[in-house]
């Protein structure tokens, strides 16, 4: 069973730093790109970031660029997303997929929060 | 990276049908045969229901269908149950992201 497991969430003060992680199992990690997707309170879903399975790969949002990096250890089925210069527009709900294919989320974690407030 | 364009809210009675459209432009929705849709229930993760335009995940109900015609794809829901009421997603491949749409409210009266 493919199972994904946010963790790093909570509460930091604007332009502050934090670090999400995310681990994998039920699957071979290293053969799937994984992205992180967001959702703010109350709003819709936002790409945030994409890596491919091995890593050398990586995109972002534009919203994100330069403030964000994705990464990923295969040697232990986990993915991070490295959250710097944090502002109040970044408060959401992140979370963890697996894609299929191009594009598609077949997976999803269950989420973990980040509040970004003074 | 413009999000792609769904109504705010659609709504329909059990029984009927209902379609759902996704707008985007040549370089994502038009582009290329990628665009899923996802079902989200308040306070849950979302659900993929369909991808590659028309293919749906072993588990989804064949009730749920998909298509598209050049910038713009379409959800639509057949046989409409209460189960059904959540919102709605589409997301499409770019050259460089994943871009998904505003969202849309299903009610089912």
């Amino acid at each position: 069973e493919v199972q994904l497991s946010e963790s790093g969430g909570g509460l930091v003060q604007p332009g502050g730093s934090l670090r999400l992680s995310c681990a994998a199992s039920g699957f071979t990690f290293s053969n799937y790109a994984m992205s992180w997707v967001r959702q703010a309170p109350g709003k819709g879903l936002e790409w945030v970031s994409g890596i491919s399975g091995s890593g050398s790969s990586t995109n972002y949002a534009d919203s994100v660029e330069g403030r964000f990096t994705i990464s990923r250890d295969n040697s232990k089925n986990t993915l991070y997303l490295q959250m710097n210069s944090l502002r109040a527009e970044d408060t959401a709900v992140y979370y963890c997929t697996k894609q299929e294919g191009y594009g598609a989320v077949d997976y999803w974690g269950q989420g973990t929060l980040v509040t970004v407030s003074s | 990276q413009s999000a792609l364009t769904q109504p705010a809210s659609v709504s329909g009675s059990p029984g009927q049908s209902i379609t759902i459209s996704c707008t985007g432009i040549s370089s994502d929705v038009g582009g290329y045969n990628y665009v899923s849709w996802y079902q989200q229930y308040p306070g849950k993760a979302p659900k993929l229901m369909i991808y590659d335009v028309s293919d749906r995940p072993s588990g989804v109900s064949n009730r749920f269908s998909g298509s598209k015609s050049g910038n713009t794809a379409s959800l639509t829901i057949s046989g409409l149950q209460a189960e059904d009421e959540a919102d709605y997603y589409c997301s499409s491949y770019t050259s460089s992201s994943t871009v998904f749409g505003g969202g849309t409210k299903l009610t089912v009266l």
